[in-house]
């Protein structure tokens, strides 16, 4: 089956600075991939949808300068967290979808702590 | 735009017993919806879907939904619970089953298997 990652699974950072956040599809060139946001004991938020390639579409009320999205290959994106701040805490989930599935495989996701 | 409820936020069981966790949609097109597991600080599992044809459909680990377009639910069941079942389940939506198609998850019923 299709396998996505993440890296890292959690990270604690000092408020005001920036974390990066990867996700990669391991076995098969994932075109779309979706980032996803989960708070504690509530469900999962779009928020950006990045084709390789080109620029992500941000979901409203997701400020794209603060989540900066890139997605320069087939098998990795990257979420960077800028200035984070304590209400960043979250559960951060990749997701990935290619050519040949119709469906999208997600990554195990990634806690972030901001102190 | 697109919905999904789920009815209890949690659900309690004794092993063996029926599964159920209900979930009802709204869409103004005809939908794709899924059913996904989240084990604590994983992912999340697909564990089956429903696009076209038969409504009745089976996925992983004996769970199964039904498709019910006059009620517009997708409840999924499993005739008899295990332990390893419990979890985190969410339904999604999603108005197409592209592999860009955005899901649309609702806010997720905790599972609780007892002795």
């Amino acid at each position: 089956g299709a396998v996505v990652s993440q890296h890292p699974s959690w990270v604690i950072c000092k408020s005001g600075t920036s974390v990066k956040i990867e996700c990669r599809s391991l076995d098969f060139q994932a075109t779309t991939m979706f980032w996803y946001r989960q708070f504690p004991k509530q469900s999962l938020m779009l928020m950006a949808t990045s084709n390789e390639g080109s620029k992500a579409t941000y979901e409203q009320g997701v400020e794209k300068d603060k989540f900066l999205i890139n997605h320069a290959s087939l098998t990795l994106s990257t979420l960077t967290v800028t200035s984070a701040h304590p209400e960043d805490s979250s559960f951060y989930i990749c997701s990935a979808s290619g050519d040949h599935y119709n469906e999208q495989f997600f990554g195990p996701g990634t806690r972030l702590t901001v102190l | 735009a697109q919905s999904v409820t789920q009815l209890g936020s949690h659900v309690s069981v004794s092993e063996g017993a029926l599964v159920l966790l209900r979930c009802n949609y709204s869409s103004s097109v005809p939908p794709y919806l899924f059913w996904y597991v989240q084990y604590p600080n994983q992912g999340l599992q697909l564990l089956l879907k429903y696009t076209t044809g038969a409504t009745l459909v089976k996925g992983i680990n004996g769970f199964e939904a039904e498709f019910k377009k006059s009620e517009t639910s997708f409840h999924l069941t499993k005739p008899s619970a295990h332990m390893s079942d419990a979890a985190e389940y969410f339904c999604a939506v999603s108005d197409w089953g592209g592999t860009a198609s955005k899901l649309t998850f609702g806010t997720g019923t905790r599972l609780q298997v007892t002795l």
